[in-house]
């Protein structure tokens, strides 16, 4: 069974703060990917990595930089968090082998910016 | 720019009653379609996938239909249940970036199953 964490549930962070969100999963998976899911925009590709040491922004990069420094553990980096930031940060990960494009996620982090 | 669009935010459905989720695309290099389920304060969750070169994928009471000259998509859940009641993601894939697969996501369906 596919197991993706996240560190923390719930997070409240003040402006200007340096976030750091953890991601670990245990299925020898190359890739990882970050979103935010905020309301009547579904989920939005913020960086994915297909390998370690490697990363591609995805749709959403601003703001934002990633760390992946073993294959299992991605980290989502706010540098100076904003209240714009305040959303719900999902993590994933998946083979990315064909056929199946299937990505498996964590439960979530809720932040809040203050 | 919205490549992915599900354009009801929610539905209503009576419990035993069938739903369909609908969700359309605009780029005809997506070459595989998926469909997740979300409970609040959880993750999503995979629950049918179809392939560009199928027009149909059953998997217990959920059927997924592809339309690829309309550039659609459905998700048909028969009968409904109340265990059913979640946010609804149509994913599409085929664009690369370095290799890896991605997903692009639609806005999500709020479904709601009534007793």
């Amino acid at each position: 069974d596919v197991k993706v964490t996240q560190s923390s549930r719930y997070l409240v962070k003040r402006t200007g703060e340096k976030v750091f969100l953890e991601c670990v999963q245990d299925m020898d998976h190359e890739n990882m990917f970050w979103y935010r899911q905020d309301p009547g925009l579904g989920l939005r590709l913020i960086y994915f990595s297909y390998d370690v040491k490697m990363k591609e922004k995805g749709d959403i990069p601003e703001g934002y930089s990633v760390s992946r420094e073993k294959k299992e553990r991605f980290s989502l980096i706010l540098e100076s968090a904003s209240t714009n930031q305040t959303s719900m940060y999902l993590c994933a990960s998946s083979w990315g082998r064909e056929p199946s494009y299937e990505q498996y996620f964590g439960p979530g982090t809720r932040l809040t910016v203050t | 720019d919205q490549q992915v669009k599900q354009n009801s935010p929610s539905l209503s459905v009576q419990e035993g009653r069938i739903s369909i989720l609908n969700c359309d695309y605009t780029n005809s290099m997506f070459d595989y379609f998926l469909w997740y389920k979300k409970y609040p304060a959880e993750g999503p969750t995979f629950l049918i996938s179809i392939s560009s070169i199928k027009d149909k994928n059953e998997d217990g009471r959920f059927t997924v239909f592809l339309n690829k000259s309309a550039k659609h998509l459905s998700l048909h859940i028969v009968p409904s249940q109340p265990g059913d009641s979640a946010v609804y993601f149509c994913a599409a894939s085929g664009l690369w970036g370095q290799g890896a697969q991605k997903l692009v996501f639609g806005q999500g369906t709020r479904l709601t199953i009534n007793p």
